[in-house]
């Protein structure tokens, strides 16, 4: 049972404009989400995280929104660049009760930025 | 330079075979994960280690073991009862419960 889904296996998106990222979870919970990035044969990278207790977070050019009703976060690059080609990975951790220890990641979604 | 280093980056062995995947830290971090990734998934864990000589089980830890002697090090061996070896190898470690952050990972292929 996936608890941690990206259902869009594959993004394209032209160079400066918004890359969006979706991820959905199913375990209530999950109250700490984390996007990593991947290019290949490397290890993942920590991009961004947000606490359940807030909808949304920023670090430059990258935000993530999480909707808690809907179980649903986002990823949005702005404005997208050739080197955010990689695959991002969302996570989830129940981190009120297991801390960060068990992290659940998606399948992940590989993006492509067209020049 | 603070990091985590995996060893070797590519790895073949024989069906049958023990084999250890080396990782080691200089954070200073107390927490060591071990994963697995195959093609089109997710990472999976297999073994996470929150202190020296302590570890737990994760999801996928048939067939595999660890030992966590000294901080820095935690080593995973894939035995031969592991169904399906083949596969990218990743290390993290976390000061804590806090954010983990992945080693460079090894490729296991087994022939």
């Amino acid at each position: 049972d996936q608890q941690v889904k990206q259902n869009s296996p594959s993004l394209s998106v032209q160079e400066g404009r918004i890359s969006i990222l979706n991820c959905d979870y199913t375990n209530s919970m999950f109250d700490y989400f984390l996007w990593y990035k991947k290019y290949p044969a490397e290890g993942p990278t920590f991009l961004i995280s947000i606490s359940s207790i807030k909808d949304k977070n920023e670090d430059g050019r990258f935000t993530v929104f999480l909707n808690k009703s809907a179980k649903h976060l986002s990823l949005h690059i702005v404005p997208s660049q050739p080197g955010d080609s990689a695959v991002y990975f969302c996570a989830a951790s129940p981190r009120a009760l297991f801390g960060n220890e068990k992290l659940t990641f998606g399948t992940g979604t590989r993006l492509t930025i067209i020049p | 330079d603070g990091g985590i280093t995996q060893s070797p980056k590519y790895l073949f062995r024989k069906e049958g075979q023990n084999v250890t995947l080396s990782c080691e830290q200089n954070l200073n971090h107390d927490a060591m994960y071990w994963y697995r990734q195959d093609p089109g998934q997710g990472l999976r864990l297999i073994y996470y280690s929150q202190i020296v000589n302590d570890f737990q089980k994760g999801d996928i830890a048939e067939g595999y073991s660890v030992s966590r002697e000294k901080k820095e090090s935690f080593p995973l061996t894939v035995t031969s009862a592991q169904k399906n070896p083949t596969a990218f190898y990743l290390c993290a470690s976390s000061r804590g419960g806090d954010t983990q952050y992945f080693g460079p990972g090894t490729r296991l292929t087994v022939l």
